[in-house]
């Protein structure tokens, strides 16, 4: 069974250029989780989907940045303009279902904003 | 809100030795969930240990397993005969009790641990 899938890997842009990260989590599981690691420190909960629907955005920085889940099945996340700290490692997550607590994490995908 | 420590950057063990990565959390909650996660490099993070909070007992998982002293709110690490394998950074995270579909993690800044040969 595939696991989660997060791509690109890597991704430098200049500031105020665009990026979207996209997320394919593990068939099958409703929840789909964004979090970011940024400058070491701890990671950092972003947002959590239930299927299509945002189940809590709570930790979005700003409207700079929009995450979508389009049929409940892969999700992309899209800052747009980037500023320099925006730059981190994003990470994905997935999990099955109700009181499911164990989370299935992607690589992350290391954005670079210069 | 609840927030977690972990208060050793990094940490180094000879291979065949046993370690002790630290965690403490703070969180006024008395029902909740405690992990530690492995994050090899440049690989995914994984889920190394649960804990739950009203189980009393300590987790175990092979050669892992945690020292949960839920009145001093600490949650520490233990890797027994460590392998080269073991190098990675780890984390500590707390999850509120699930409600309705799972529930967002909160981490610890992270451990790097290297594992000497």
């Amino acid at each position: 069974e595939a696991g989660v899938t997060q791509f690109p890997s890597h991704s430098v842009i200049e500031k105020g250029q665009t990026v979207t990260l996209r997320c394919d989590p593990i068939s099958g599981h409703d929840n789909l989780y964004w979090y970011r690691r940024v400058m070491g420190k701890e990671i950092k909960f972003l947002l959590h989907f239930v299927k299509e629907s945002k189940q809590d955005e709570s930790g979005m920085p700003n409207n700079r940045f929009l995450a979508e889940r389009t049929g409940g099945t892969y999700s992309t996340l899209k800052v747009q303009p980037a500023e320099l700290e925006d730059s981190g490692v994003y990470f994905c997550a997935s999990s099955l279902g109700l009181w499911n607590t164990e989370a299935f994490f992607g690589q992350g995908t290391r954005l670079t904003v210069v | 809100a609840q927030t977690v420590t972990q208060s050793q950057p990094e940490m180094s063990v000879q291979e065949a030795e046993t370690v002790t990565l630290s965690c403490t959390y703070d969180t006024s909650e008395s029902n909740y969930y405690l992990f530690w996660y492995k994050q090899p490099p440049s690989r995914q993070m994984i889920l190394v240990i649960r804990q739950e909070a009203y189980k009393q007992q300590n987790a175990t998982e092979n050669r892992f397993s945690v020292n949960f002293q839920k009145a001093a709110k600490s949650f520490s690490l233990k890797i027994s005969d460590s392998q080269l394998g073991d190098t990675a950074m780890y984390f500590c995270a707390f999850m509120k009790h699930p409600q309705e579909y799972g529930n967002k993690l909160v981490f610890g800044a992270g451990t790097i641990l290297r594992v000497k040969s």
